[in-house]
């Protein structure tokens, strides 16, 4: 139980162009799930928290413009990278957390990423 | 504000040889703590994690890892590793009363044969 999926696992694109990523939670409903960016050999940082229904809460520092987030049902969360450059080229990383049970303790589940690539 | 820090980068052991990740976090409440583990363009892989009781959590591949409140640590260990253990390791803290995840900035474990 508690898996999480990502589509794509990687994608190509020119820059300019926009590309959306989804995150599903595929056996549970996730009321919030979360979207974060991982460069080469470093951390994972949070830049947003997405809530069914509602508008997501991003961190300081990232453009609500650039990076869409919509959370329109209890399984599906979907980034949009808006106009991407080269330096938008990043590991992204969605994680989803369960409603009721056993994940009442926080917990989130990870999605397998997606590597984005801007020409 | 909660921050968490793993020292060290990298770690170099020889295979069936001992291991020690260090963790150790700053919170001014309650905290859940965890440790994942992540392959080569690959997400995140969940290998323990402490909610509360015991404060000696077993995990899977042989890890485990033991909550120290009064050093707040979380140190991982594996008695005996394998080359298929390397990868990069992350520690993990989220507070009572808050979603969110604050991730160490990863171990890098290579096991040498």
């Amino acid at each position: 139980g508690a898996v999480v999926s990502q589509h794509p696992s990687w994608v190509i694109c020119k820059s300019g162009t926009s590309v959306k990523i989804e995150c599903r939670s595929l056996d549970f409903q996730a009321t919030t799930m979360f979207w974060y960016r991982q460069f080469p050999k470093q951390s994972l940082m949070l830049m947003a928290t997405s809530n069914e229904g509602s508008k997501a809460t991003y961190e300081q520092g990232v453009e609500k413009d650039k990076f869409l987030i919509n959370h329109a049902s209890l399984t599906l969360s979907t980034l949009t990278v808006t106009s991407a450059h080269p330096e938008d080229s990043s590991f992204y990383i969605c994680s989803a957390m369960g409603t009721t049970g056993e994940w009442s303790y926080n917990e989130q589940f990870f999605g397998p990423g997606t590597r984005l690539t801007v020409l | 504000a909660q921050s968490v820090t793993q020292l060290d980068s990298q770690v170099p052991v020889f295979e069936e040889a001992p291991v020690e990740l260090r963790c150790n976090y700053s919170s001014s409440v309650s905290v859940y703590l965890f440790w994942y583990v992540q392959y080569p363009n690959q997400g995140l892989q969940l290998l323990l994690k402490y909610l509360s009781g015991s404060t000696l959590v077993k995990g899977i591949n042989g890890f485990e890892a033991e909550f120290n409140k009064s050093q707040t640590s979380f140190h991982l260990r594996k008695p005996s590793v394998h080359i298929s253990d390397t990868a990069e390791y992350f520690c993990a803290v989220s507070s009572s009363g808050t979603y969110k995840y604050i991730f160490g900035t990863g171990t890098r474990l290579k096991v040498l044969a």
